[in-house]
């Protein structure tokens, strides 16, 4: 089945203390993304990735870095992560811009 | 700057009635333009998609939407809403300068009455 998955699902962390949220798709799609998801302000795009080693930034990219060493793979970083950043995450995978993306099913982190 | 503005934050309609969301952008290059919609707890499901051609485009679950370049709009339409719509949909925009930026509106929530 075509799909992004991206792990996990629920996470609870403390202040400080760095995660990784992984992202990854079977469509070999060329660019992959990351939002925030927050009541009232829609999604925001973190960083996208249009291909390998190919990274740019969306509106918010403080406080998080991507890597994108494999086609398949778009992990999320949050080395020192904050409470402002607790969030319901989209990662999202597209064959091209025209295309829009396809979304996984979103982690939701809490930062206490 | 680029934006998408979804001026209804709620939006609520009887079963069987139509429906349309409204959808302003603004954007310096030819646009992408996308519908998307969230059902509670769940991911985003891509509604449909306008980047050239015909400007009535056609979805899935029977919606469609109209381009308006006059107007810089991309409202969503619905001619009859079943329960099953009730939902939150959000508006989209990119460009193919732009690589993999796609901006996303603030979202209208949809509930439907009996």
């Amino acid at each position: 089945e075509a799909q992004v998955t991206q792990n996990p699902r629920y996470l609870i962390t403390v202040t400080g203390k760095k995660l990784t949220v992984t992202c990854s798709q079977n469509m070999n799609h060329e660019y992959m993304s990351w939002y925030r998801q927050d009541p009232g302000l829609g999604l925001r795009q973190i960083y996208y990735s249009m291909n390998v080693e190919v990274t740019d930034k969306g509106d918010v990219p403080e406080g998080y870095k991507v890597s994108r060493k494999e086609k398949r793979n778009f992990p999320l970083i949050l080395e020192s992560p904050s409470p402002n950043q607790t969030s319901l995450y989209f990662c999202a995978s597209s064959f091209r811009t025209g295309q829009g993306y396809t979304f996984g099913s979103g982690t939701r982190l809490t930062v206490v | 700057a680029q934006s998408v503005t979804q001026p209804d934050i709620h939006i609520t309609v009887s079963e069987g009635a139509s429906l349309e969301l409204r959808c302003n952008y603004s954007y310096g290059a030819t646009p992408y333009l996308f519908w998307y919609v969230q059902s509670p707890g769940q991911g985003l499901q891509l509604l449909l998609k306008y980047f050239s051609g015909d400007t009535l485009v056609q979805g899935i679950k029977g919606f469609e939407a109209e381009f308006k370049r006059s107007q810089s709009s991309f409202n969503l339409r619905k001619p009859s809403v079943h329960w099953s719509d009730a939902a939150e949909y959000f508006c989209a925009v990119g460009a193919d300068n732009q690589g993999g930026k796609l901006i996303f509106g603030q979202g209208t929530e949809l509930s439907v009455k009996p």
